[in-house]
C-alpha cells in the first residue's frame, strides 16, 4: 500500500526566512508521480507541482523549489524568502492508477505553515 | 469562473435530513472524484468516476450516494448522516491518463 508521511504538523517562520517542508513516501510501483498541493484558508487545494519517478532533477519556480531524492524516497519543498501569503496547509501526495485509467492520490496529513510578519 | 465549482460552500444538516452536494467542472475533464477531509485524518478518496462510470468506491457507507449524470457534473447525495461525517468534502477532476487533479473549494458539512 502507498503511504505519504509529512512529519512536520505545524511550522512557524518569520517573514523572509526560508522554510523546507519534508515529505517521505512509500510505494512498490516503479512508475509513480509525486505532487505538492497548497490549501489556503479558503479550502481549495491548489496544484503546485508534479514530478514523475524517472525525473530526479530538482525544480525551481520563483521562490519555490523541490528536491526529489529517490534514494531516500523523499520529495521536499522549500520556500525561499517566505511571505505572509505563503501561510497555508501544504500537502504532499503520491499517485497510483485506479481502474479505467484514472489516478488516485494518496495524501500526507499536511503541514500547516504560518508565516509571521 | 473557477475550474471546479462546489455548492453549497457550507451546509448544516440534521441526522434525519437528506441533502445533496454538487460539483461542476469547466475544464473538459473526464474523471471526477469525491474526497473527504476531516480534522485528524489525511484526505480520503471516497469515489472515482471515469467517463461517467464509477470505478472506485473506497468502502464508503451507503448513507453517501454519488451520482455522475455527465462528465461535467458530480453529486453526493447524503441521508441519515452521523456527527462523525462532519468534514470538508472536496470534489476534484482530471483528464483520464493525466495525473494531476484540480480541486474545488469544498463544502464544509456539519451534521448536528
Amino acid at each position: 500500500a502507498q503511504k505519504v508521511t509529512q512529519a512536520q504538523t505545524e511550522i512557524s517562520v518569520v517573514e523572509k526566512e526560508d522554510v523546507t517542508l519534508d515529505c517521505v513516501y512509500e510505494t512498490r510501483d516503479t512508475t509513480y508521480y509525486l505532487f505538492w498541493y497548497k490549501q489556503p484558508p479558503s479550502g481549495e487545494l491548489v496544484f503546485l507541482i508534479r514530478r514523475n519517478s524517472f525525473d530526479e532533477q530538482n525544480e525551481i519556480s520563483g521562490r519555490y523549489s523541490w528536491n526529489f531524492q529517490k534514494s531516500t524516497s523523499s520529495f521536499n519543498f522549500t520556500i525561499t524568502a517566505s511571505q505572509v501569503v505563503d501561510s497555508a496547509v501544504y500537502f504532499c501526495a503520491l499517485s497510483e492508477v485506479t481502474g479505467a485509467g484514472s489516478y488516485q492520490l494518496t495524501f500526507g496529513k499536511g503541514t500547516k505553515l504560518s508565516v509571521i510578519p | 469562473e473557477t475550474g471546479v465549482t462546489q455548492t453549497p460552500r457550507h451546509l448544516v444538516m440534521g441526522m434525519t435530513n437528506k441533502k445533496s452536494l454538487k460539483c461542476e467542472q469547466h475544464l473538459g475533464h473526464n474523471a471526477m472524484y469525491w474526497y473527504k477531509q476531516s480534522a485528524k485524518k489525511p484526505l480520503e478518496l471516497m469515489f472515482v468516476y471515469s467517463l461517467e462510470e464509477r470505478v472506485e468506491n473506497n468502502s464508503v457507507p451507503s448513507r453517501f450516494s454519488p451520482e455522475c449524470p455527465n462528465s461535467s457534473h458530480l453529486f453526493l447525495h447524503l441521508h441519515t448522516l452521523q456527527p462523525e461525517d462532519s468534514a470538508l468534502y472536496l470534489c476534484a477532476s482530471s483528464q483520464k491518463g493525466v495525473t494531476e487533479a484540480f480541486f474545488g473549494q469544498g463544502t464544509r458539512l456539519t451534521v448536528v
